[in-house]
């Protein structure tokens, strides 16, 4: 089972849609998660990081699942300018004492259309 | 201002040739990564080091060479035994600890002719 598995994409949306990512991970000791957005031939980008308690950032909302292992992001009111990938971020828990890695899914491609 | 800086954005190397990426960093993050991108794909890790003089290999550190000689220096060397050397190389840092927000400087794509 791989470490960190994303919903497959392309998604294609009409504006103003609401669309839901899921992110699921394998390793039950991971310490954190994030959402990255990732435009075309850019790095990627800190969307939003990934609380127990969920959060939300305007028209977008992230919530975490520990008990089912999985993270996912929701975006309401879908916008153009959010057509790009989006990546699911779990830092890790490596070898030796302080030893973090982070590792990424492979991102989701999200398609706003007009 | 603060962050990572990578160079060069684009280089074209000919087979055979060992290239140096460098990356900079000026947020006294203790921990630094490299990540390889191919079209379509997602980010694998080459190479990783949390503290000065330390580093460990990632998922396919073949063919590729680091140093952490400074905190703010992790340069990445793509050796001639990098077979498919093309793609998208990302460098990244954290202050090492859970909970803290990754940051990217803004990749250097390296081409074989």
């Amino acid at each position: 089972r791989k470490e960190v598995e994303q919903d497959p994409g392309p998604f294609n949306v009409p504006e103003g849609a609401t669309v839901a990512f899921n992110c699921t991970y394998s390793n039950s000791a991971s310490q954190s998660f994030f959402w990255y957005r990732q435009d075309c031939r850019k790095e990627p980008k800190l969307l939003m990081s990934v609380y127990s308690s969920g959060n939300e950032d305007g028209r977008f909302t992230a919530q975490l699942n520990r008990a089912s292992q999985y993270i996912s992001l929701l975006i309401r009111d879908s916008k153009l300018s959010d057509s790009a990938t989006y990546l699911c971020v779990v830092n890790l828990l490596g070898s030796g004492a302080g030893s973090y890695q982070l590792t990424f899914g492979k991102g989701t491609k999200l398609s706003v259309i007009p | 201002d603060g962050g990572i800086t990578q160079s060069p954005k684009y280089l074209f190397r000919k087979e055979g040739q060992n290239v140096t990426l460098s990356c900079e960093q000026n947020l006294n993050h203790d921990a630094m990564y490299w990540y390889r991108q191919d079209p379509g794909q997602g980010l694998r890790l080459i190479y990783y080091s949390q503290i000065v003089n330390d580093f460990q290999k990632g998922d396919i550190a073949e063919g590729y060479s680091v140093s952490r000689e400074k905190k703010e220096s992790f340069p990445l060397t793509v050796t001639s035994a990098q077979k498919n050397p093309t793609a998208f190389y990302l460098c990244a840092s954290t202050m090492g600890g859970p909970g803290n927000t990754i940051y990217f400087g803004e990749g250097s794509w390296l081409t074989v002719v």
